[in-house]
């Protein structure tokens, strides 16, 4: 099993809809998890840290299920500058290295 | 804002040469890494160094590559004996390492290209 796994895309989306990205880990052991976005070519940024009890930033809320080792992304109003790459990440190992999934690929239509 | 810098932002060499990648993390920083990204791939981690030492690293991370901060500010990544298959958009990344979970930022990356 892959250690960090998320559906590569791509999801195609109109403006304005609501786009769900999903994301499953295999270490039990994890304690930080992160969405990540990367544009075409850039370096990886954070976008937001996922807690336990969920956490909302904007139009971005992130929710975390430790008993399935699930992570979740959800995307309201999607924007034309919402396109790019969104990657799960999972904070692992004794140095905190991050661990990616390969990522989901977002590209909002006019 | 503070961020994290690399030189060059492309190199080319070719097969067999030895490359140095270059990296000046956050000042107040305490753990620094390199990741790699082949292009349509995803980012993979290959070291870790804290207190002036390797912590910890990936089977990428094999003898043909080394780390090295010569000073207090610069993070290098040597790669001997370059191959094809090394080329590929290297990323540093720093973070405070605490508290847990802090937020690891990305240099803009060197882009590798052996030919």
């Amino acid at each position: 099993r892959k250690e960090v796994e998320q559906d590569p895309g791509p999801f195609n989306v109109p403006e304005g809809a609501t786009v769900a990205f999903n994301c499953t880990y295999s270490n039990s052991a994890s304690q930080s998890f992160f969405w990540y976005r990367q544009d075409c070519r850039k370096e990886p940024k954070l976008l937001m840290s996922v807690y336990s009890s969920g956490n909302e930033d904007g139009r971005f809320t992130a929710q975390l299920n430790r008993a399935s080792q699930y992570i979740s992304l959800l995307i309201r109003d999607s924007k034309l500058s919402d396109s790019a790459t969104y990657l799960c990440v999972v904070l692992g190992g004794a140095t905190n290295k991050l661990i990616f999934g390969t990522g989901t690929l977002l590209a909002v239509q006019p | 804002e503070p961020e994290v810098t690399q030189t060059p932002s492309h190199q080319v060499t070719q097969m067999g040469q030895e490359v140095i990648l270059r990296c000046v993390p956050i000042s107040n920083h305490l753990y620094f890494y390199w990741y790699r990204q082949i292009l349509g791939q995803k980012v993979e981690f290959l070291v870790s160094f804290y207190n002036n030492e390797i912590s910890e690293k990936s089977e990428i991370f094999d003898d043909q590559f080394s780390v090295e901060r010569p000073d207090g500010s610069n993070f290098t990544l040597k790669i001997r004996s370059t191959k094809l298959e090394d080329s590929a958009m290297y990323f540093c990344a720093s973070s405070a390492g605490y508290p847990p979970g802090t937020e690891a930022f990305f240099g803009q990356g060197t882009r590798l290209t052996v030919v």
